[in-house]
């Protein structure tokens, strides 16, 4: 069973503090992407890797960055976290060796619901 | 800017009739669309796509219809069940150099009535 593993579930940290966000995927896929999800404006592309020491941004990449180490991990860090970065984050991976066929299928994490105070 | 998956954000059905989750895109050049399944707790979960060069497509009690020329995607679930109440996402496939990402609508609540 295809499997993303996200650290957290729950995170609660104060303005200021630096946070990290990891993600572990056991599919060997090559893409991993970081979403965030808020009421009523979906799912947010923040960065996203296609391999490994690659990145690239998303729509919302703004007071975040991304390390992509090895091709299982991929960690997001807020440097100074900001009341604005209260959300659900959500990782997910993808690969492109499906022949063509459900190349949006990307496997998500359940989510890392982080606090800012 | 370009949008995708500009949703009603709730949706209401009564238990065995069939859903249809509508979605509206802006990119003309978009080729590829998918929707998405969240259940509460969870992430979201692959449920069907559709290709541009098709306007029909067809899975296990769900059909996705896709129409060009008005730039309109909709998820049909027939004889709808408790078990389908989540939020669904239609999504676009994005062409990015040597890669490509996924860009998500915003939503549409469904919640079944018994």
């Amino acid at each position: 069973d295809v499997k993303v593993t996200q650290s957290s579930r729950y995170l609660v940290k104060r303005t200021g503090e630096k946070v990290f966000l990891e993600c572990v995927q056991d599919m060997d896929h090559e893409n991993m992407f970081w979403y965030r999800q808020d009421p009523g404006l979906g799912l947010r592309l923040i960065y996203f890797s296609y391999d490994v020491k690659m990145k690239e941004k998303g729509d919302i990449p703004e007071g975040y960055s991304v390390s992509r180490e090895k091709k299982e991990r991929f960690s997001l860090i807020l440097e100074s976290a900001s009341t604005n970065q209260t959300s659900m984050y959500l990782c997910a991976s993808s690969t492109l060796r499906t022949s063509g066929k459900k190349i949006g299928e990307l496997f998500f994490g359940e989510g890392s619901r982080l606090t800012v105070l | 800017g370009e949008s995708v998956g500009l949703h009603l954000p709730t949706l209401s059905v009564q238990e065995g009739d069939n859903s249809i989750i509508n979605c509206a895109y802006s990119n003309s050049a978009s080729d590829y669309f998918i929707w998405y399944k969240q259940e509460s707790g969870k992430g979201p979960q692959f449920i069907i796509d559709i290709r541009s060069n098709m306007d029909k497509r067809q899975g296990q009690r769900v059909t996705v219809l896709l129409n060009k020329t008005v730039k309109h995607l909709s998820l049909q679930i027939a004889a709808t069940q408790p078990g389908d109440s989540a939020v669904y996402f239609c999504a676009e496939n994005r062409r990015y150099s040597s890669a490509s990402k996924i860009i998500f609508g915003s939503g549409t609540r469904l919640s079944i009535r018994p």
